[in-house]
């Protein structure tokens, strides 16, 4: 099955840590995306990439890093400068063809502060 | 700036009740209209995207229209699986990333 794969599905973070989220794609897309969401809130895009080793912040970047070494992954590193972390995270990937522009999301995972 | 605003945010239905959700927008460079249908705690499913004022997209009980200005998503005769929230965002010619509204959380009640 085609998909986007987020691990894990529930992650907590002690004050100072650095946590890692795990995105990983097998649709063969180029371009992947980090979105935060806020309880009753839209998605707010935190870091993009369009191509492997390279990768823009997005609007709200400040706290995280992210790497693009392989085109099958993009994993996303909330840092202790994160001083709210905790909400949805969700990872996107999009591809070439007609579809070249439509977002595919995956389940997300879901950060809590101990 | 560019901005998206979705109304109304919470939606309560009758089973059968039909009715629309609005997605107004304020952007330079429209490239496309994206609706995407999101379970609680679960990542959003994409439902239609719209490119030109005057376009219609239909599935099941959805029906996406577009103006210059606002996108209707018109829900007939909806069901209680019809509830969750609906997210629209807008893709701009300057690039791929998607600009989201707040969401309209949709309840249908039996």
């Amino acid at each position: 099955d085609g998909g986007i794969t987020q691990s894990p599905k529930y992650l907590f973070r002690k004050e100072g840590q650095n946590v890692t989220l795990s995105c990983e794609q097998n649709l063969n897309h180029d371009a992947m995306y980090w979105y935060r969401q806020d309880p009753g809130q839209g998605l707010r895009l935190i870091y993009y990439s369009q191509i492997v080793n390279d990768f823009q912040k997005g609007d709200i970047a400040e706290g995280y890093s992210v790497s693009r070494e392989k085109k099958e992954s993009f994993p996303l590193t909330v840092t202790s400068a994160q001083k709210n972390p905790t909400a949805f995270y969700l990872c996107a990937s999009s591809g070439g063809g007609r579809a070249k522009n439509i977002q595919y999301f995956g389940a997300g995972t879901r950060l809590s502060v101990l | 700036e560019d901005q998206v605003t979705q109304s109304p945010e919470a939606l309560r239905l009758q089973e059968g009740e039909s009715s629309s959700l609005n997605c107004s927008y304020t952007v330079s460079g429209l490239r496309g209209l994206f609706w995407y249908r999101q379970d609680p705690g679960k990542g959003p499913e994409f439902l239609f995207t719209l490119y030109s004022a005057g376009e219609e997209k239909e599935k099941e009980r959805l029906k996406a229209t577009l103006t210059k200005k606002e996108s209707f998503l018109h829900i007939t005769a909806p069901k209680p699986e019809d509830s969750a929230t609906y997210l629209c965002a807008v893709q701009l010619n300057a690039g791929n990333m998607l600009t989201f509204g707040g969401g309209t959380r949709l309840m249908v009640k039996p």
